[in-house]
């Protein structure tokens, strides 16, 4: 079976701070990781991908994660948070052998200008 | 080039009417996965199809739900007799090549069924 914890339900920061949003994740074999933004009432748009190679993955608008595989982790970051960065944030998981794509809660970023 | 579109956006039904979705996947894309979004939860793995075939519909209720990619024509998620738990937003995603692979999964923007 494969998991996804986001612990975050919130995260709230000011524009021009960093901005980190939380991904751990639970999967038999090689992990591909995957983060998808979703703004209101729209569908999810594809951030950036983790499935080899470089720890430090960029992706579009300016965020970048980094997987940790003894922590089984893969965090979003952003070094400078915009205010049109407010979205609710999935991570997501699935193993390199199987397309089921499994997905935390969600994280709701706020950023106050 | 289109995204992977779905009809309609919002969709109103009563306890016992039918309700269809559809779904056309991006061009170039012959793979189609559905996914249910209930309030306060992450996505759900549905099903998975290829032209004229189901491979995997494991997270398919086993009643009143049915799924279907037709040679030609868009994607279509049925679900009979609907009930208020059916009330969630339902996304299309689509990918190029068969989904055990690099290739990502590209999402559509949602049909988000209500029952009255």
């Amino acid at each position: 079976a494969q998991s996804v914890a986001q612990p975050e339900d919130q995260v709230n920061v000011a524009e021009g701070n960093p901005l980190t949003v939380k991904c751990t994740y639970s999967v038999s074999g090689n992990p591909y990781l995957f983060w998808y933004v979703q703004y209101p009432n729209r569908g999810l748009q594809f951030l950036l991908k983790y499935i080899t190679g470089d720890n430090l993955v960029k992706g579009s608008y300016g965020f970048e994660a980094e997987f940790n595989k003894s922590q089984t982790s893969f965090h979003l970051k952003k070094p400078s948070a915009l205010v049109s960065d407010s979205a609710l944030y999935f991570c997501a998981v699935r193993a390199s052998n199987d397309y089921k794509l499994s997905f935390g809660a969600g994280t709701t970023v706020t950023v106050r200008a | 080039n289109a995204g992977v579109m779905q009809n309609p956006r919002h969709l109103v039904r009563r306890r016992g009417q039918e309700a269809r979705l559809r779904c056309s996947p991006m061009k170039g894309h012959s793979h189609v996965y559905w996914y249910r979004q209930l309030p306060e939860e992450g996505l759900k793995f549905m099903v998975y199809l290829q032209k004229e075939n189901i491979i995997d519909e494991s997270g398919m209720p086993k009643e009143r739900f049915s799924a279907e990619f037709p040679k030609e024509g868009p994607s279509i998620l049925r679900i009979q007799q609907v009930v208020r738990g059916d009330s969630a937003a339902y996304f299309c995603a689509s990918s190029p090549l068969p989904g055990v692979g690099t290739d990502t999964q590209y999402f559509g923007p949602g049909t988000r069924l209500t029952v009255l």
